[in-house]
């Protein structure tokens, strides 16, 4: 079964500009979250998706936002880039997150704003 | 709201020797527990998670966890490393009908011939 896809793996942007990040989960799996990863603050919560619904956000400004597609695909956006958004922003799928299922992560996303 | 920490940012050890990599988390329910591993540019990968049940947690790569309510902790352990083992370790948790999972800052495990 191939794992959690997520692209691009790299991505370079300027301060201002807007981003979007693409994570395709494990065939069958309807959660979908995503996490920022920083060296400053770890891994933080963006946002987890079930059936096309955001069921929690973490505490992250209105410019991230995030979607998820009736196949269970979902992308995360990013607008008016700040230098701060520069991390590594990893997909995570599951069966139910709600019940605890094993998430499965991607190998994600590494954003350098400039 | 629950958090974790882990109290070590770095734990250098020799090769064949044991290892404990420590975690606390705080909550005001219900949690479920989990460690993961992550190697150099990759994602994490779930080592082991407590739901219910035996305490005691035993996980993939020789690792073993124990769930102590009482002092609301959650260390992992391993009796010999490899230089392989050397990554980054992140302790998780995450509440009772919760669709969230919170993460420790992680602890560096470098394993040194």
């Amino acid at each position: 079964k191939a794992g959690v896809t997520q692209t691009p793996r790299y991505l370079i942007k300027t301060r201002g500009q807007q981003v979007t990040l693409s994570c395709s989960p494990i065939s069958g799996h309807r959660s979908v979250s995503w996490y920022q990863q920083t060296p400053g603050q770890g891994l933080q919560f963006l946002f987890e998706y079930f059936s096309e619904t955001q069921r929690n956000k973490g505490n992250f400004p209105g410019r991230f936002s995030g979607r998820q597609f009736s196949n269970s695909r979902s992308e995360m956006n990013v607008s008016t880039l700040e230098l701060g958004d520069s991390a590594l922003y990893l997909c995570a799928s599951s069966l139910e997150l709600a019940k605890h299922d094993t998430q499965y992560f991607g190998p994600g996303t590494r954003l350098t704003v400039l | 709201a629950q958090s974790v920490t882990q109290l070590d940012s770095q734990v250098p050890v020799f090769e064949e020797a044991p290892v404990e990599l420590r975690c606390n988390y705080s909550s005001s329910v219900s949690v479920y527990l989990f460690w993961y591993v992550q190697y150099p540019n990759q994602g994490l990968q779930l080592l082991l998670k407590y739901l219910s049940g035996s305490t005691l947690v035993k996980g993939i790569n020789g690792f073993e966890a124990e769930f102590n309510k009482s002092q609301t902790s959650f260390h992992l352990r391993k009796p010999s490393v490899h230089i392989s083992d050397t990554a980054e370790y992140f302790c998780a948790v995450s509440e009772a009908g919760g669709f969230k999972t919170i993460f420790g800052a992680g602890t560096r495990l470098f394993v040194k011939a």
